[in-house]
């Protein structure tokens, strides 16, 4: 069974629209962080928590926003959605501080 | 800020030849490094890693050894598969002033072996 899942895998949106990005874990894990993946950037660290608490947001734009419900949940909330957001977006997880463990990832797509 | 240098962006390879990728790193103290296996579809998966100098780090035949004189944690395997082909990212993570540290990746090398 997968331990980290996130949905939808791929995601298709119109510019000016706003999307969730759904992560769930099942390993256990305190910390959770979010990724993307662009044909243009080698994968780029976005957001990290800890205990639902943000630790960590290297991202310039406040249109991205996780939202954590539950421990084990970390979902991105981008809004006013831009072609240049089309990238693929990792959840990953850790039980500690360095070693994480990836997501399959969703691909968005911005039109 | 910390940055990984990965120097080929493409190798192509037959079956049962050596492999080297090269990974440099700038970052100040003791980063852990890593490598990540990237299959098409899928996550990155973590193949091992190292946290001290002439650490080495092993899994599935791959190995590197963490030299911090030269900030180099170059992936080699003696025998390359088929089955090897993929996307490989070397990455290193630094405790930051929170607890939980951000991974920053080098821009990955897509391995390509053939039978």
């Amino acid at each position: 069974d997968p331990k980290i899942i996130q949905k939808p895998k791929y995601l298709v949106a119109v510019t000016g629209s706003e999307k969730i990005l759904i992560c769930e874990q099942y390993l256990g894990h305190n910390a959770m962080y979010w990724y993307r993946q662009s044909a243009k950037k080698p994968l780029e660290f976005m957001f990290s928590y800890s205990y639902q608490k943000l630790m960590d947001n290297q991202t310039a734009s406040s249109r991205f926003q996780p939202q954590s419900s539950k421990k084990n949940h970390l979902d991105l909330q981008i809004t006013a959605l831009k072609p240049d957001d089309s990238a693929t977006y990792f959840c990953a997880s850790s039980p500690d501080w360095d070693e994480q463990y990836f997501g399959p990832g969703t691909r968005l797509t911005v039109l | 800020g910390d940055s990984v240098t990965q120097t080929e962006g493409q190798v192509a390879l037959s079956e049962e030849d050596f492999l080297t990728i090269h990974c440099n790193y700038s970052a100040s103290g003791y980063p852990t490094l890593f490598w990540y296996v990237q299959y098409p579809g899928e996550g990155p998966q973590l193949l091992f890693r190292a946290s001290r100098d002439k650490e080495k780090g092993s899994s599935r035949g791959f190995e590197a050894t963490y030299d911090k004189g030269t900030t180099s944690f170059h992936l080699r395997k003696a025998s390359v598969q088929e089955s090897d082909s993929a996307v490989y990212y070397c990455a290193l993570t630094r405790l930051a002033s929170s607890s939980f540290s951000k991974l920053v990746f080098g821009q990955g090398t897509s391995l390509s072996v053939v039978p």
